[in-house]
């Protein structure tokens, strides 16, 4: 599977957008970028997923750059409650297995 | 709806000790996985069940670890006997089924197993 960097923590202020950056070089046309995160002490919890374009859901918006290599996910207004491990994570189209990395751990300040 | 139900919530074994903990996952979704991860980590699959057949068990430990999904519903995994660096959450998930569906996987609340 191809792998993802992503930073090991981010802090941000309550209310304010957040922008979480993922790099994936080595993606291949059929990799899928899945976000996932995980609140203390619970499993991970669905997040958002793209291929190619954009996606917005309720939660949070995918920005895909063009090439691919890299990804953005945006919580338009953190909350404390977004205080989680956010994992960026590849799978291919040939099955939906995660391999989960070190995630970025956001912190937000009220 | 109902989640993805996991039982015990806690345990604590000694070494060598056998251990086995439970999933049911969401009414209707056919594919089950069973996680591990160690603190401070993401969750590593263990292995994937797609109704009662497994589609990968690549990254079990299967000197020690066993899984079984009867009626491709239900199922238990198993330590036997466990080491000290099996001292894990254990998380079981559930999605859908192949395809874009089931892209969407979701977690129960996981077991922390200590062994001491």
């Amino acid at each position: 599977d191809a792998k993802t960097t992503q930073p090991n923590s981010m802090e941000s202020n309550e209310e304010e957008p957040v922008h979480l950056p993922c790099n994936h070089s080595t993606i291949s046309g059929t990799d899928y970028i899945h976000w996932y995160r995980q609140l203390p002490s619970q499993g991970p919890e669905y997040v958002i997923h793209g291929l190619t374009s954009n996606v917005n859901n309720r939660m949070a918006s995918l920005a895909i750059a063009e090439d691919r290599k890299s990804s953005t996910l945006i919580l338009h207004r953190a909350t404390l409650r977004d205080a989680a491990v956010y994992y960026c994570i590849l799978s291919s189209n040939a099955g939906n297995m995660l391999t989960f990395g070190g995630g970025t751990r956001l912190m937000v300040k009220p | 709806e109902a989640g993805v139900a996991q039982s015990p919530r806690y345990k604590i074994i000694e070494k060598r000790q056998s251990v086995a903990f439970w999933c049911n996952p969401i009414s209707g979704h056919a594919t089950l996985y069973w996680y591990q991860q160690i603190l401070g980590q993401g969750p590593k699959l263990l292995i994937q069940f797609q109704n009662n057949g497994v589609v990968d068990d690549s990254q079990l430990p299967k000197d020690r670890f066993s899984a079984e999904r009867l009626k491709g519903v239900d199922s238990t995994l198993k330590i036997q006997p466990a080491k000290l660096e099996d001292s894990a959450v254990y998380l079981c998930a559930s999605s859908l089924g192949p395809g874009e569906s089931s892209y969407e996987q979701y977690f129960g609340p996981g077991t922390r197993l200590t062994v001491t």
